[in-house]
């Protein structure tokens, strides 16, 4: 139980353009869920977290109308990348829990902006 | 704010040998949970092992335990009979207890090298 999927494992994109991941919980409904970067070799930096039917919480120096959260529904949280540029090439994975304190993880998303 | 520190960027172990990961953190509640994370090439993040830090008790599941002593604030990692499956990045995480939301607070976490 408690598998986090996401899609696409791997996108590769022209600089300017938008680029959507999906993040989805398929055998629980998630009350939160979070969205992270990741840098080879680095740790998971935490970019958002997000609350069905809520507007996401963004940490400290992530901006916001670059990187959108959706949550719509328990299920479903999406991540688009408005006008994508080289530096935003990283690695992004989701997380997803219920009222609690353990977060179950998608597999990431290997994001390459041209 | 809460942080967690550990301080092997590497390590490296023989195949069938024992290896302890450090971690050490910085919070002021009484109450919390600690993990460790295993992150292997695939960058799937895998939890390892869970510690309540209300019970004394150190967590054990198979291979993996931990030494847990509280009032150093020290989480470490002991992995017995290494084997090659156990080479990954290894994180320490604290749950942040924010409202109804735990954010996870992770350590820089060390990479794991498992020799045959």
């Amino acid at each position: 139980g408690a598998v986090v999927s996401q899609h696409p494992s791997w996108v590769i994109c022209k600089s300017g353009t938008s680029v959507k991941i999906e993040c989805r919980s398929l055998d629980f409904q998630a009350t939160t869920m979070f969205w992270y970067r990741q840098f080879p070799k680095q740790s998971l930096m935490l970019m958002a977290t997000s609350n069905e039917g809520s507007k996401a919480t963004y940490e400290q120096g992530v901006e916001k109308d670059k990187f959108l959260i959706n949550h719509a529904s328990l299920t479903l949280s999406t991540l688009t990348v408005t006008s994508a540029h080289p530096e935003d090439s990283s690695f992004y994975i989701c997380s997803a829990s219920v009222a609690g304190y353990e977060q179950f993880f998608g597999p990431g998303t290997r994001l390459t902006v041209l | 704010a809460q942080t967690v520190t550990q301080s092997q960027p590497e390590m490296s172990v023989q195949e069938a040998e024992t290896v302890t990961l450090s971690c050490t953190y910085d919070t002021s509640e009484s109450d919390y949970y600690l993990f460790w994370y295993k992150q292997p090439p695939s960058r799937q993040m895998i939890l390892v092992i869970r510690q309540e830090a209300y019970k004394q008790q150190n967590a054990t599941e198979n291979r993996f335990s931990v030494n847990f002593q509280k009032a150093a604030k020290s989480f470490s990692l002991k992995i017995s009979d290494s084997q090659l499956g156990d080479a990954a990045m290894y994180f320490c995480a604290y749950p942040n207890s924010g409202g109804s939301n735990y954010k996870l607070t992770f350590g820089k976490g060390t990479l794991l090298t498992v020799n045959p």
